[in-house]
């Protein structure tokens, strides 16, 4: 079954410390990305990655940090997270800019809470 | 930078009645893509229609159909035949097919409510 899966789905943790949210997906999609979505704003892009070792700043980037080593994996790094940063994330994939009227597939989201 | 408003936080409808979700974005762009997602409690993203800008014809997908009005850079979103399981958010969401990346430029949803 094609999917993108993010882990963990629910996390609750405490200001300056470090965390990842994984992701990943079986599609072999090119492009991968992450939103958050936030009440009243929607969803807005953090970072994006077109192919492996290429990534690039979203709308909202700071304080988050990804990587893209592998295709199929592309997760969300939180140095020093903030209560800030309490939102709900979504990891998203889809086939490269070629095929720009594809839909991005997402993950089931994960609710991240920073006390 | 391209923006997508979302006019009515929140709209009701009666369970096999139509409802229409409002969308308006912004943009100096001639090519673009225009989704609607739906979001329900289990927060999953599903994408329930797309419109490409160079098509004239709406699209339609079973109870789902749009109203493009390119001029007016309007995008409404018409379910027929409300059902309780349509009950959830809604999001517009605009895609530019000019700038680098696959950006979703996302509108702040319309929470739609079914009446039994």
């Amino acid at each position: 079954e094609a999917q993108v899966t993010q882990n963990p789905r629910y996390l609750i943790t405490v200001t300056g410390k470090k965390l990842t949210v994984t992701c990943s997906q079986n599609m072999n999609h090119e492009y991968m990305s992450w939103y958050r979505q936030d009440p009243g704003l929607g969803l807005r892009q953090i970072y994006y990655s077109m192919n492996v070792e290429v990534t690039d700043k979203g709308d909202v980037p700071e304080g988050y940090k990804v990587s893209r080593k592998e295709k199929r994996n592309f997760p969300l790094i939180l140095e020093s997270p903030s209560p800030n940063q309490t939102s709900l994330y979504f990891c998203a994939s889809s086939e490269n800019r070629a095929y720009s009227n594809q839909p991005q597939h997402f993950g089931d989201g994960t609710r991240l809470s920073i006390l | 930078a391209q923006t997508v408003t979302q006019s009515q936080p929140e709209m009701s409808v009666q369970e096999a009645e139509t409802v229409t979700l409002s969308c308006t974005y912004d943009t100096s762009e001639s090519d673009y893509y225009l989704f609607w997602y739906k979001q329900p409690p289990s927060r999953q993203m599903i994408l329930v229609i797309r419109q490409e800008a160079y098509k004239q014809q709406n699209a339609t997908e079973n109870r789902f159909s749009v109203n493009f009005q390119k001029a007016a850079k309007s995008f409404s979103l018409k379910i027929s035949d409300s059902q309780l399981g349509d009950a959830a958010m809604y999001f517009c969401a605009y895609r530019s097919d000019m700038e680098y990346g696959n950006k979703l430029v996302f509108g702040a949803g319309t929470i739609l409510r079914v009446k039994s």
